[in-house]
């Protein structure tokens, strides 16, 4: 069974800074996926990227980067310049074979001014 | 384009109530999912249809909840009779595709449910 664990449970900083979210994931699928979601204190829950097992490549979208390692089962993620907005609960996810998605635990995020 | 639909928004009911939660997928996507969201438990996947099928209930708490999925556009969350345990944000989510995919799903706002 697939598990994602999410080690921090709340982050601090302050704005401009920026924040690095760990996501550690158990699997022996050799093809899945990985996506990182927001969820303000509004409640709805926001997609922000995916990246799939197969391709390592990291990237840049904006301030958003991530760091996807599969020889240590890790997908991190890291807002750059963070500002008050960024606020939020973010979730790791993962999927394999099927359409399940497992979700971590969160980590909260509070961005002060 | 309009998303995942939920309604209602907040439901307070007491306890015994039928309760049922509504979905509208985004159109064309083929896969609807159904979460429930708690303090204890995180996310957790309730059921999930592919093309108007459950596929998988596994993780319909007990016989008090049920699920259906009459059409493409169109999903039911029933709970009868509801339990103050059942307090919960419940999401709708939908994407394309089914099975091994890498398509993303995509959330509704939630229907935050309170059974006095």
């Amino acid at each position: 069974a697939q598990k994602v664990t999410q080690a921090q449970t709340e982050i601090s900083v302050v704005e401009k800074e920026d924040v690095t979210l760990d996501c550690v994931y158990e699997t022996r699928d050799t093809t899945y996926y990985l996506f990182w979601y927001k969820q303000p204190p509004s409640g709805e829950l926001v997609f922000l990227i995916r990246r799939n097992s197969f391709d390592e490549q990291n990237e840049i979208s904006g301030r958003y980067s991530w760091n996807f390692q599969k020889s240590t089962s890790s997908f991190n993620f890291t807002i750059t310049a963070s500002q008050v907005v960024d606020s939020a609960v973010y979730f790791c996810a993962f999927k394999a074979a099927g359409n399940k998605l497992t979700f971590g635990g969160g980590t909260r995020v509070l961005v002060k001014p | 384009d309009a998303g995942v639909i939920q309604s209602p928004r907040h439901e307070v009911t007491e306890m015994g109530q039928e309760v049922t939660l509504r979905c509208k997928p985004i159109s064309g996507h083929n896969s609807l999912f159904w979460y429930r969201q708690t303090m204890m438990r995180g996310l957790e996947l309730l059921i999930y249809f592919n093309n108007n099928v459950p596929i998988d209930d596994s993780g319909m708490p007990e016989d008090r909840f049920s699920a259906k999925m009459p059409n493409a556009s169109f999903s039911t969350l029933k709970i009868q009779p509801s339990e103050p345990r059942d307090s919960a944000v419940y999401f709708c989510a939908s994407s394309l595709g089914t099975g091994n995919s890498n398509q993303p799903q995509h959330f509704g706002d939630g229907t935050r449910l309170s059974i006095l």
